[in-house]
């Protein structure tokens, strides 16, 4: 069946150092979504991706949809401790969202 | 305008044992979706609904079952509840054709 796999599972920084977290489909996706999780809460949309190759930033964050439309990262850039928490993105076929298993992020002051 | 809202907060409840949670959102959305969430396992989705009457199965739905009488409300319930369902349930809804997902506060149901 549909697998999303996401790395690393854990990641530790100290502020002001760079961020990445991978995605990677089985399948091929419809488009990919982004999602933000602080400890205790509920996700929070961030991101869609659509087209194959797309690239989308918000301020320090970079999205990007690789050119098979099977894989996808989100960068930070000089992290500060308001990105603490736990990403993750979900890939979108058909009707149905298949979540990765998120990378926790930990912010060092 | 509150959004989603799920209902209870926090159950416990012992093996065998049958309970409903409800989920309502007050933003006319089409589509609504019920997920579990357990530690490194990131969010599977259990049942979803694409409108009023209208059930599907997602890729965890045994165990469970769902309801949607009304447009605003999706029922998960769970008959005969085990250990292994315990977790924190989110709801989540969107438009047609949308593509924000808006989650709900979740669940957290333990199973003894």
């Amino acid at each position: 069946g549909q697998q999303v796999m996401q790395i690393p599972q854990y990641q530790h920084v100290q502020e002001g150092e760079d961020f990445t977290t991978y995605c990677n489909s089985s399948t091929t996706l419809s488009n990919i979504q982004w999602y933000k999780q602080r400890p205790g809460g509920h996700p929070v949309f961030l991101i869609q991706l659509v087209k194959s190759g797309e690239v989308k930033k918000q301020k320090r964050l970079t999205f990007q949809f690789g050119e098979a439309k099977k894989n996808s990262s989100l960068h930070i850039t000089a992290t500060q401790t308001t990105d603490v928490g736990t990403y993750f993105c979900a890939g979108h076929t058909g009707n149905q969202f298949y979540f990765g298993t998120g990378t926790s992020l930990t912010v060092i002051p | 305008n509150a959004g989603v809202t799920q209902t209870p907060k926090f159950r416990v409840l012992k093996t065998g044992q049958s309970m409903t949670l409800l989920c309502a959102q007050d933003m006319n959305h089409e589509y609504m979706y019920w997920y579990r969430q357990d530690p490194g396992m990131g969010l599977r989705l259990i049942h979803y609904s694409v409108g009023e009457g209208t059930t599907a199965k997602g890729e965890v739905p045994d165990g469970y079952n769902v309801s949607r009488l009304k447009k605003q409300n999706f029922l998960l319930g769970l008959e005969s509840a085990a250990p292994s369902q315990t977790s924190v349930y989110f709801c989540a809804s969107r438009t047609n054709g949308g593509d924000t997902q808006y989650f709900g506060p979740g669940t957290r149901l333990t199973v003894l």
